[in-house]
């Protein structure tokens, strides 16, 4: 079956880390680019990172530039976000999600596939 | 940054209606807009993109259209299962910029 899973959220303080994690299964994950994009509760979408499939390209939204890190492991099917010195307008529902095609900025690029996502909280 | 306007925020039809929202960009992005429908308490699904293409799957009653800054999504005959949030998106450029989201229910 073709799906993406997220896990690793969870309730976090302001100013520490965490490690998000995507799983893909059912297609060729080192032909695509992936992203992440997040959903604060009630809100809307906001895009956060994408990388192309073989690492060579990256893009950050302005709010999370310098602190938030995307990654991917071809070998094991795995995309990652390091989020780091975190604050509380971070709390969201964190989607993994497949590009159409493996390159950025190929003035496409759209989200054909998303995982059911993770739920990060940012409270003290 | 690209910025999406979307209108109307929310719309309430009958079933059987047309229904026409509307997503307007602050520069031209030729014909690389997509739209996705987001469910209650679900993760949100490509409908269209290059502002007309069908994805593969979704019924025939949507579809898209427009170019450079404005961009129209239609449902045709509107149905029950179609409640739901419906975003467009900017695929032109980084970042890539949403919709603030129209909101459909059923009359």
């Amino acid at each position: 079956e073709v799906q993406l899973m997220e896990s690793g959220g969870g309730l976090v303080q302001p100013g520490r880390s965490l490690r998000i994690s995507c799983g893909a299964s059912g297609f060729n994950f080192d032909d695509y680019a992936m992203h992440w994009v997040r959903q604060p509760p009630g809100k809307g979408l906001e895009w956060v990172s994408g990388i192309n499939w073989n690492s060579g390209d990256i893009g950050y939204a302005d709010s999370v530039k310098g602190r938030f890190t995307i990654s991917r492991d071809t070998a094991k099917n795995f995309l990652y976000l390091q989020i780091n010195s975190l604050r509380t307008e971070d709390t969201a529902l964190y989607y993994c999600a497949k590009d159409l095609y493996p390159e950025l900025r190929k003035r496409d690029n759209v989200f054909d596939l998303w995982g059911q996502g993770t739920m990060v909280t940012v409270s003290s | 940054d690209i910025q999406m306007t979307q209108s109307p925020s929310s719309v309430s039809a009958s079933v059987g209606d047309r229904v026409t929202i509307t997503c307007r960009t602050s520069q031209g992005i030729g014909f690389y807009l997509a739209w996705y429908q987001q469910k209650p308490g679900k993760a949100p699904k490509l409908l269209i993109h290059s502002a007309s293409r069908l994805q593969s799957g979704v019924p025939s009653r949507f579809s898209g259209s427009g170019s450079e800054t404005d961009f129209t999504l239609t449902i045709s005959s509107l149905q029950p299962e179609d409640v739901a949030t419906y975003y467009c998106q900017q695929a032109i450029d980084f970042p890539y910029t949403f919709g603030q989201g129209t909101k459909l229910e059923i009359k």
